[in-house]
């Protein structure tokens, strides 16, 4: 399964959008790009996932470069609720690792 | 959408004792769950990957003999902490695949408090 690398952390105001990017430079052909959210003591929820160019859904975008080579996480208008940390995954045949995450931090 | 549930949410017990953590898919069947360790500050830890009928495919590093699990069918899979000590206090975490579709369902989590 290829190493996702995230930022470890990201600030920003509410309302603003936000990009998180994550680099999976080996990614296989088989492996689909899936972003999860997670608060404290709880288990990580879905956000997205794609295989190629973009994906949108009601919460976020996700934009993956025709190398998938790396991918980017956009959250539209983020308020406070979003401060969490998001994880960038690689999933292929199930089996998912889980990089560190990045922790995102959202302010009034 | 899928929901999976785990039981209980929280567990506080001796060192010493064992402690058995169930995780359910509550709406759907699936053949593949996997139990994750998370410590505080820190990114989930696979453990073990569970297949329903079979044995359990463990990470390197988890002992298979400290951490039983069982899936005897496709709503639910156990992980039991046998012998725990205050190292093991986490937050433990199942997951469970529906084979139809590339996605994880995760459950909300156990704190194992282990004093």
């Amino acid at each position: 399964l290829a190493k996702t690398t995230q930022p470890i952390s990201m600030d920003s105001y509410e309302g603003q959008e936000v990009n998180i990017t994550c680099s999976h430079n080996n990614i296989a052909t088989n492996d689909y790009i899936t972003w999860y959210q997670q608060f404290p003591s709880q288990g990580p929820r879905f956000i997205i996932q794609g295989y190629k160019t973009k994906v949108t859904n009601e919460v976020a975008s996700l934009f993956i470069p025709a190398d998938r080579k790396s991918s980017t996480l956009s959250l539209p208008r983020v308020s406070l609720s979003d401060t969490a940390v998001y994880y960038c995954l690689t999933t292929g045949g199930f089996k998912t690792i889980f990089g560190a995450g990045t922790r995102l931090f959202v302010k009034a | 959408g899928a929901v999976v549930s785990q039981h209980p949410s929280r567990v506080i017990c001796k060192s010493g004792t064992s402690v058995k953590i169930e995780c359910r898919s509550l709406d759907f069947q699936a053949t593949t769950m996997f139990w994750y360790r998370q410590f505080p500050k820190q990114s989930l830890m696979l453990m073990a990957t569970s297949n329903e009928g079979s044995k359990a495919t463990y990470e390197q590093g988890v002992e298979k003999d400290k951490f039983l699990i069982n899936h005897a069918s496709l709503t639910l899979s156990t992980l039991t902490v046998t012998s725990a000590h205050p190292e093991d206090s986490s937050f433990y975490i199942c997951s469970a695949v529906q084979s139809s579709y590339n996605e994880q369902f995760f459950g909300p989590g156990t704190r194992l408090t282990v004093l």
